[in-house]
């Protein structure tokens, strides 16, 4: 079965860079969107199409892709993005998630 | 405002059935395929099944893990998809989130309901 492989977990400090990767087989022709979870919430949609963002994602939240390998980036990373993340695609009418990706921001 | 609540969710025995509701408002329903996901506690997401809408035959796919067990339907009178599941196992245990599916030669899902908790125990 398609597997989408994510790092468990991702540390970032206050105002940095954080980015967080997305691989599966299938990528290369496929674009994979991303949601953030937060503790006890619904999971909400911050990339799509691979690169695409919702309206009320703020800009420092961006797609990107690259051979089989789907990341997304955050820019100067805030304390309110600590959360887990997910990414996600498409494959013969079957819907697959990464494992998620627990975003610390220390 | 587009919203999506679920409800139905509640304990079951191993081996009953429950049957799960998502109201949809603030957008067009009737157009729109609908997805269920879970998420056991401390888990990460598993798409469940979809169902599309009347333009593309109503079609249901399922996750392997499901398919036999669980049926989706909707009702675009009532702007409603349902989750159908029997024969529950202890693994089904999960919150239940609805979703509206996107979609232009990929899919994704926005908005999502705030869940309803299912829990398969003895």
């Amino acid at each position: 079965s398609y597997e989408l492989t994510q790092p468990p977990s991702v540390s970032v400090s206050p105002g940095q860079t954080a980015s967080i990767t997305c691989s599966g087989d299938k990528l290369g022709g496929e674009f994979a969107c991303w949601y953030q979870q937060k503790p006890g919430q619904s999971p909400v949609l911050v990339i799509y199409q691979g690169t695409k963002r919702p309206s009320g994602i703020p800009e420092r939240f961006s797609g990107s892709n690259s051979g089989n390998t789907a990341t997304l980036t955050i820019s100067g990373t805030q304390a309110m993005d600590e959360a887990d993340y997910y990414c996600q695609a498409w494959d013969s009418s079957t819907v697959v998630f990464g494992g998620g990706t627990k975003l610390t921001v220390l | 405002e587009v919203q999506l609540v679920e409800s139905g969710g509640g304990l079951v025995q191993p081996g009953g059935s429950l049957k799960l509701s998502c109201a949809a408002s603030g957008f067009t329903f009737s157009g729109s395929a609908m997805h269920w996901v879970r998420q056991a506690s401390g888990k990460g997401l598993e798409w469940v099944g979809r169902i599309r809408s009347e333009l593309n035959g109503y079609a249901t796919a399922y996750a392997a893990s499901v398919k036999g067990r669980f049926t989706i339907s909707r009702d675009d009178s009532k702007n409603t998809a349902f989750l159908q599941m029997n024969t529950l196992k202890t693994e089904d245990t999960a919150v239940y989130y609805c979703t509206r599916g996107r979609s232009s030669s990929t899919v994704w899902f926005d908005p999502w309901g705030q869940g309803t908790l299912v829990t398969v125990s003895s």
